[in-house]
């Protein structure tokens, strides 16, 4: 299989751990995304790196979030001191151009207690 | 705020009939349209991009885009019930430093009938 895969599946933790998802984009595309989604709603953006950098980054991506990148390979999505409000589906997203087609991971679906 | 919208649904049709999902967008210098399909639990996946002015084809789906009018749309021919779904429209963000991140609107949930 060579699209996204993301890392977990599914994820329960208390209120205030910390949890670490990982994202492995299609193996050629330089460009990867991370998205966040609540019932009913459409994904929304977090941030964006190409290659190893960061180059965007959401309002909604608090201090509590940070994801890397660092060879420019699979990436990192860590939430600290989780809060309720983070339950949701975390989306990753990879694509080969700028304004070019994103094809999306599984998901990793976070339920925060 | 830029605004993708879409009409939630239901958007109920039967087996065979041509569904219609309407999608409209604020920001002017958008470039790159595209569809997702969603089942229920599930990630979206990606079924049709757009780039120019009027239609694309692809098997059964049809894509339409109308930038004057700010305006895409999504034709699917002799529905199945495995397209019950919810539909996505996503826009790119575009500004000088993004990597066109994508503006979604929420959905329009598709159910067809037997």
């Amino acid at each position: 299989d060579t699209g996204v895969s993301q890392d977990p599946r599914h994820k329960i933790t208390k209120r205030g751990q910390n949890v670490t998802f990982r994202c492995d984009p299609i193996s050629e595309h330089n460009r990867l995304y991370w998205y966040r989604q609540t019932l009913g709603q459409g994904p929304e953006f977090l941030t964006y790196f190409q290659n190893e950098a960061q180059l965007e980054k959401s309002r909604l991506l608090s201090d509590r979030f940070s994801a890397e990148r660092p060879k420019g390979s699979f990436s990192t999505l860590e939430i600290q001191r989780t809060e309720q409000g983070d339950s949701a589906m975390y989306l990753c997203a990879s694509s080969l151009a700028r304004g070019s087609e994103q094809f999306f991971g599984p998901g990793t679906r976070l339920t925060v207690l | 705020q830029k605004e993708v919208e879409q009409n939630s649904g239901p958007l109920s049709v039967p087996e065979g009939a041509i569904a219609s999902l309407n999608c409209t967008y604020s920001d002017r210098v958008s470039q790159s349209f595209f569809w997702y399909r969603q089942y229920s639990g599930k990630s979206p996946e990606l079924i049709m991009s757009i780039y120019s002015n009027g239609d694309k084809e692809d098997g059964r789906f049809t894509a339409q885009l109308n930038k004057a009018s700010q305006y895409v749309s999504l034709l699917i021919r002799d529905s199945q019930p495995s397209d019950s779904a919810t539909y996505l429209c996503a826009v790119n963000g575009l500004n000088s430093n993004s990597g066109y991140a994508l503006n979604f609107g929420k959905g329009t949930s598709l159910l067809v009938t037997p």
